[in-house]
């Protein structure tokens, strides 16, 4: 079957521009991630969406991120007054309906975000 | 508060020798444990997970772990490494109600022919 979708694969943008990174889960997963992972580094999680409950979004770095996600299926990012230090590549995952706590998780491709 | 340890940064292994790929997790209770495994310019993909029971669980592409309570590990085994094994391995700590996996830094692994 399809797996998690992310779009654009690549994007570059200028400094101070605003970007939006796309998500398309596994159909019928209701749980959504978004991860960070910068050149080397782990992954730094950054939000959780789990059905129609209000998001975790205790890993967001700054109020200049943003996350959405409508009818409980596709998920936007968004990143305003983007930063060199954003640059990244932007992970999305999906997990299915709850177990008792953190189940596997199925990952997209990501995102390369580069700020110039 | 969870963490995980991978103290390797890099291993370097000959095409066709064994493997150990070594966690340590920090944890309050009792964990869920996953391995990833991420090829260059892919997302992350499932190797194998513990959740209970079999303390030695198998996971896909001949890999297998083994969960270690008195040690607090979770070492990624394969008694035979393929060239095409060559990518970063990420080793993930969950549980207690928590929907939030813990990550691990990652390990690259390099496989010379």
């Amino acid at each position: 079957g399809a797996g998690v979708s992310q779009s654009p694969s690549n994007k570059v943008t200028e400094k101070g521009k605003d970007v939006e990174l796309r998500c398309d889960p596994i159909s019928g997963h209701t749980a959504l991630y978004w991860y960070r992972q910068s050149l080397g580094q782990g992954l730094e999680f950054l939000i959780y969406f789990q059905g129609n409950s209000a998001p975790d979004k205790s890993g967001l770095p700054s109020d200049r991120f943003s996350a959405e996600r409508t009818g409980g299926s596709v998920s936007t990012l968004t990143i305003q007054r983007t930063q060199q230090e954003d640059s990244a590549v932007y992970l999305c995952a999906s997990s299915p309906p709850p177990a008792p706590s953190v189940s596997e998780q199925y990952f997209g491709p990501g995102t390369r975000l580069t700020v110039t | 508060a969870q963490s995980v340890t991978q103290p390797d940064i890099h291993i370097t292994v000959s095409e066709g020798a064994s493997l150990e790929l070594r966690c340590n997790y920090s944890y309050g209770a009792t964990p869920y444990l996953f391995w990833y495994v991420q090829s260059p310019g892919q997302g992350l993909q499932l190797l194998l997970k513990y959740f209970s029971g079999d303390t030695l669980v198998q996971g896909i592409k001949g890999f297998e772990a083994e969960f270690k309570r008195s040690q607090s590990s979770f070492n990624l085994r394969k008694p035979s490494v393929h060239w095409s094994d060559a990518a970063e391995y990420f080793c993930a700590v969950g549980g207690g109600g928590s929907y939030i996996p813990t990550f691990g830094r990652g390990t690259s692994l390099i496989v010379h022919p």
